[in-house]
């Protein structure tokens, strides 16, 4: 089943952008991955379904400032115009052909 | 509305077992399968496992294999999650949540429910 990578700790300025990293191991480059974020002392909430070609579909709510790209391994968020709420721990997630589901293991982003 | 709604903390001492449910309203409960995710104190998110409400089938991560079951109850629209052997480590949130078929991302996720080992 696949790994995935995230960095521990990004930051961030009000009102700016940022872009999270979730790198899938090798030979699954091409899988889907869904994009998850975790409010402090709060349930994840869905946020998107991203392919490799970099199409990606958000869930309900979903704020326009959410975005998704792909590269290769590479699967990105993208947050736009910073707000102090996106402050939070964010995971990505993949399921395999055996259908067993994996998470990275979450970028904590601090909104300054 | 789609809600997933999960039952109260509970606190275990080591050996024990504990079951906690996931009622669901909102959406046709054998459209989806079930899934139950761990989460440890200041730790990321942990798949344990799966069942399908149409049949019952489940599946089950190797971690967790032979001490958890989970099972769904189609009269009621609710999923359950027992764990037994209880130590320490298993202190943690749990969370159920959905997805649609064997082929999507976790889609809807209930509140959490903490359960604490400790004697």
């Amino acid at each position: 089943q696949p790994v995935l990578t995230q960095s521990s700790s990004a930051s961030a300025s009000l009102g700016s952008s940022v872009q999270l990293t979730c790198t899938l191991s090798s030979g699954y480059s091409s899988y889907i991955i869904a994009w998850h974020q975790q409010q402090p002392g709060k349930a994840p909430r869905y946020l998107m379904k991203l392919e490799g070609s970099g199409s990606y579909k958000k869930g309900s709510g979903v704020p326009d400032r959410f975005s998704g790209s792909s590269s290769g391994a590479d699967r990105y968020l993208i947050i736009s115009n910073l707000q102090s709420e996106d402050e939070a721990d964010y995971y990505c997630e993949a399921w395999d052909s055996n259908t067993r589901w994996v998470f990275g293991g979450g970028t904590k982003l601090t909104v300054l | 509305e789609v809600q997933l709604a999960q039952s109260g903390a509970e606190v275990k001492k080591p050996g024990a077992t504990v079951q906690i449910s996931c009622k669901v309203s909102g959406f046709t409960f054998t459209d989806y399968y079930m899934h139950w995710v761990q989460q440890a104190p200041g730790k990321g998110l942990e798949w344990m496992g799966l069942v399908d409400p149409e049949d019952g089938e489940t599946m089950y991560a190797e971690k967790f294999q032979g001490r958890v079951a989970i099972t769904a109850d189609t009269s009621t629209d609710t999923a359950y999650m027992e764990l037994s052997s209880l130590r320490s480590e298993d202190t943690a949130v749990y969370y159920c949540a959905t997805s649609y078929g064997g082929n999507s991302p976790f889609d809807y996720w209930g509140q959490g429910t903490l359960v604490t080992v400790s004697s």
